[in-house]
């Protein structure tokens, strides 16, 4: 079946701008996790959501991120006032969301943001 | 606090044997290994829970010692596709359910030459 999509791929934008990443999890997965991966690192959590409701964002750098999952599957990572040091590439992640499955996650490809 | 890998890079023959290493300063509740190619999605490879429970692809073995908090991914007979960088993501102890959340090393670069 098909795996996790991410949109845009690629991304770039000026400083100070607006910027939406989506996600669209596996079908029927209930946890949704978003992480930050900068170059020749790990990727770094930043928020997770079950079903609708973000469950921890204690991962999210400061208020200028914020992300949504308004019906439980396609989420969306918001941006504002985009800074150079936001350039990053962004995953999701998906898991089926019970403990059964140990909560083994699938990645989407990314979105690779550029600040200029 | 991010887990330390080690080495942070490994280069082999193909059909040589490696291992990784993953240490915490934390009590882990699991421990969880991927395999990233160079502008690609990490793949999932092993989750290893305290307890001794483990799920992974039949190819991949590791082990994972509770007491010392450390995780080793065992990479045998090496194939040309084995290379990538493999990260360790733990998840901590905590008094609530276990949801995933994951703090990646910084990651170990395979390469495997014919």
């Amino acid at each position: 079946g098909a795996g996790v999509s991410q949109t845009p791929s690629n991304k770039v934008t000026e400083k100070g701008k607006y910027v939406e990443l989506r996600c669209d999890p596996i079908s029927g997965h209930t946890a949704l996790y978003w992480y930050r991966q900068s170059l020749g690192q790990g990727p770094e959590f930043l928020i997770y959501f079950q079903g609708t409701g973000a469950a921890d964002d204690s991962g999210l750098p400061n208020d200028r991120f914020f992300a949504v999952r308004p019906e439980g599957s396609v989420s969306t990572l918001k941006i504002q006032r985009t800074e150079r040091g936001d350039s990053a590439v962004y995953l999701c992640a998906s898991s089926l969301g019970t403990v059964i499955d140990y909560n083994e996650q699938f990645f989407g490809p990314g979105t690779r943001l550029t600040v200029l | 606090q991010q887990p330390v890998q080690s080495p942070q890079a490994v280069i082999l023959r193909e059909g040589e044997d490696a291992v990784i290493n993953c240490s915490s300063s934390k009590a882990l509740y699991s421990v969880h290994w991927y395999r990233q190619k160079h502008g690609e999605a990490p793949v999932f490879l092993m989750i290893l829970l305290k307890g001794g429970e483990q799920k992974g692809h039949e190819k991949i073995s590791a082990s994972f010692n509770e007491k010392k908090q450390q995780s080793s991914l065992y990479l045998t007979a090496s194939q040309l596709s084995y290379s990538g960088t493999y990260f360790c993501g733990t998840e901590k102890v905590t008094g609530g359910t276990s949801y995933g959340k994951l703090t990646f090393g910084q990651g170990t670069i395979l390469t495997v030459h014919p």
